[in-house]
């Protein structure tokens, strides 16, 4: 059974500073890998998508990377801003290409 | 606009009632999903259809129903055999191929 785990759960970092956030994963027979933030109350939002063919993928200031053969994937985000703030997920869709298994979370804390 | 629509956003039942949370989407996507998210925890999937008239159970279907009779609809109903239903519930959709999966903004159910 596929697990994947992010970890810290908490994060805190001033203004300007760069982004790592980690999720590991313990199947490495996956189909893809996607980074979601979600802000409180709210739903998901699309960040990044990882084919299991590609090593990374980039969005402007976002940047992640995809690494299975030791099941990890990081996502970077550069000079990072207060509106950053948010939970970021991530999640592992299996061979088959039907089922998504989450990661717990790190919740993220930009101070002006 | 192209998405995912989740109604009611908040819900209160009491308990012994049935309740139906509903989910639409325009993304032309032929697979949905929904999952029960709680505080501290990851998300969790109760059931998901990849086309009309089908769908699988998740890791944590015991209390849920579902019907896929659309192809943009795909309810959920929380019956009263679900002992602890509070909770926030997300509908999510994918297509295309690629696999990536877009999120509703949710719905929260109170039992009082």
């Amino acid at each position: 059974k596929q697990e994947v785990t992010q970890i810290p759960a908490a994060l805190s970092v001033p203004e300007g500073e760069n982004l790592v956030l980690n999720c590991s994963f313990t199947d490495s027979a996956i189909y893809n890998l996607q980074w979601f933030r979600q802000d409180p109350g709210k739903g998901l939002t699309s960040l990044l998508l990882i084919q299991s063919s590609q090593r990374e993928q980039t969005s402007g200031r976002l940047n992640a990377s995809l690494d299975k053969s030791s099941g990890r994937s990081t996502l970077y985000i550069a000079a990072s801003q207060p509106g950053d703030s948010a939970t970021y997920l991530c999640a592992v869709t299996g061979a088959a290409g039907n089922k998504l298994t989450f990661g717990g979370g790190t919740r993220v804390l930009v101070k002006p | 606009d192209g998405g995912i629509t989740q109604s009611p956003k908040y819900l209160f039942r009491k308990e012994g009632q049935n309740v139906t949370l509903s989910c639409e989407q325009n993304l032309n996507h032929d697979a949905m999903y929904w999952y029960r998210q709680d505080p501290g925890q990851g998300l969790r999937l109760i059931y998901y259809s990849q086309i009309v008239n089908d769908f699988q159970k998740g890791d944590i279907a015991e209390g849920y129903s579902v019907s896929r009779e659309k192809k943009e609809s795909f309810p959920l109903t929380v019956t009263s055999a679900q002992k602890n239903p509070t909770a926030f519930y997300l509908c999510a959709s994918s297509g295309g191929g690629t696999g990536e999966l877009f999120f509703g903004e949710g719905s929260r159910l109170t039992v009082l």
